[in-house]
């Protein structure tokens, strides 16, 4: 089973600022199976990037995803009040191996 | 409007049975495979079992397999759990395959239904 880490546990920041977290594999990861998601407070979460580096349907261009092997990175270019949240990565394509970080909130 | 409405949450005291729903509307259901994920405090997201769009696959997390079932019919996804444990706490979601295939990652989630698991 693959592990993902993510760092920092906790990003304090202030709107306009930049966003960059981080998610850290166990082994190397092919970038067709990386996605991340935003969780706001008492709803589901929404997925933001699939494949490493596309955007879903609907999310705006200031969020952004690269990396590969073991080392992922999800950047937010200008936070927008609405982006305060947590955010994880998730392994997926591999069912039942499909596994998700601890996460990082991203805080005011 | 695509939507997943999650419910059967409840308040179940250790060694019993809940069963959970999910019901979709907006799209078509049978064409999609579905997955059922969810979240503690301690743990965070914890993907629990998956089901192909035809129930040919069927996939569950070690920490449910023999315990849990994942099923579908019509516009509704379930989940049967048993002899449900103090860990099995959670709030459950569930979550649709993007493009049906469930390589995929999981583009829209339902709100939740919290599982409490107490005596």
């Amino acid at each position: 089973e693959i592990v993902l880490t993510q760092s920092p546990g906790t990003l304090s920041l202030s709107p306009g600022e930049r966003a960059t977290l981080s998610c850290r594999a166990s082994q190397s990861i092919s970038t067709s199976y990386l996605a991340w998601y935003q969780q706001q407070p008492g709803q589901g979460p929404r997925l933001l990037i699939y494949a490493t580096s596309s955007r879903a349907t609907g999310i705006p261009d200031r969020f952004s995803g690269r990396g590969s092997g073991i080392d992922f990175t999800l950047t937010i270019s200008r936070l927008e009040p609405e982006d305060f949240a947590v955010y994880y990565c998730q392994h997926y394509g591999s069912a039942p191996l499909i596994t998700f970080g601890p996460g990082t909130k991203v805080e005011i | 409007q695509v939507r997943l409405v999650e419910s059967g949450g409840g308040v179940v005291q250790p060694g019993r049975s809940l069963a959970l729903s999910c019901t979709a509307s907006g799209y078509t259901f049978s064409n999609s495979g579905m997955h059922w994920v969810r979240r503690t405090p301690g743990r965070g997201l914890e993907w629990v079992a998956a089901i192909s769009h035809d129930e040919n696959e069927k996939f569950y997390a070690d920490s449910v397999k023999g315990r849990f079932t994942i099923s579908r019919d019509q516009n509704t996804l379930y989940l049967q759990m048993k002899s449900l444990r103090t860990d099995d706490a959670a709030v459950y979601y569930c979550a649709r395959a993007w493009s049906g295939d469930l390589k995929n990652a999981f583009d829209i989630w339902g709100q939740g239904t919290m599982v409490t698991v107490s005596s």
